[in-house]
């Protein structure tokens, strides 16, 4: 079974220029996560989707992101314009989903993003 | 709201070292905590997910403790290999589905 696919898996722009991530999670799973890492650190959740609804977007910074995931499969995060503190690592992360309480999250490899 | 602190940051071992590693949460009221071994330039691998109501679980070398009254987790490496080598993050759950990390032990063992 496939994992959870990002692309690209690099991206280097300039100050001021947008980008986009994009992520399939695994089939079936209905939850799908956006975390920001930074070097060092552990990952930082941005935004959740139950299915197509981002049910928690409280820490995605309005303002320069965005986020979709139409039909409730594949997700893309944009940042528009990039700056320079936004050099991160961004990652995927996909779960079945569980009523009762989260369940294990099974993460891609993440997009190395470089604002110059 | 949920804050995770992980002990040691860092730590080197020789291989055949049994070794543990440690996590502490400020809110207890938590369903469950999940370990991460994440690799360089990689993404974080699911190691072990306790529920609350476990004391332990194990797989393979690895197994997990969780103490809800005392806001501690732990992660017991036995027999350490080379391949062990990786970054280990612990995950708490503040409020209902959103997962805090901790910033990870970076471990190191060599052959």
């Amino acid at each position: 079974e496939a994992g959870v696919v990002q692309s690209p898996r690099y991206k280097i722009i300039e100050k001021k220029q947008p980008v986009a991530f994009w992520c399939n999670p695994i089939s079936g799973h209905n939850t799908l996560y956006w975390y920001l890492q930074n070097l060092g650190q552990g990952p930082e959740l941005l935004i959740r989707y139950e299915n197509e609804e981002a049910v928690d977007d409280s820490q995605l910074p309005k303002d320069r992101f965005s986020a979709e995931r139409l039909k409730g499969v594949d997700s893309t995060l944009k940042i528009q314009p990039a700056e320079l503190g936004d050099s991160a690592v961004y990652l995927c992360a996909s779960s079945l989903g569980s009523v009762a309480a989260p369940d294990t999250q099974y993460f891609g490899p993440g997009t190395r993003l470089t604002v110059l | 709201k949920q804050e995770v602190t992980q002990i040691p940051a860092a730590l080197s071992v020789p291989e055949g070292e049994n070794l543990v590693l440690n996590c502490s949460f400020t809110d207890s009221a938590i369903y469950n905590l999940q370990w991460f071994r994440q690799d360089p330039g990689k993404g974080l691998t699911s190691l072990l997910l306790i529920q609350s109501s476990q004391r332990e679980q194990t797989s393979g070398r690895l197994n997990a403790s969780l103490d809800k009254s005392s806001g501690r987790s732990t992660l017991y490496i036995a027999a350490s290999q080379p391949g062990d080598s990786a970054t280990y993050l612990c995950a708490a759950p503040s409020g209902t589905y959103k997962y805090i990390f901790g910033t990870g032990t970076r471990l190191k063992v060599l052959a």
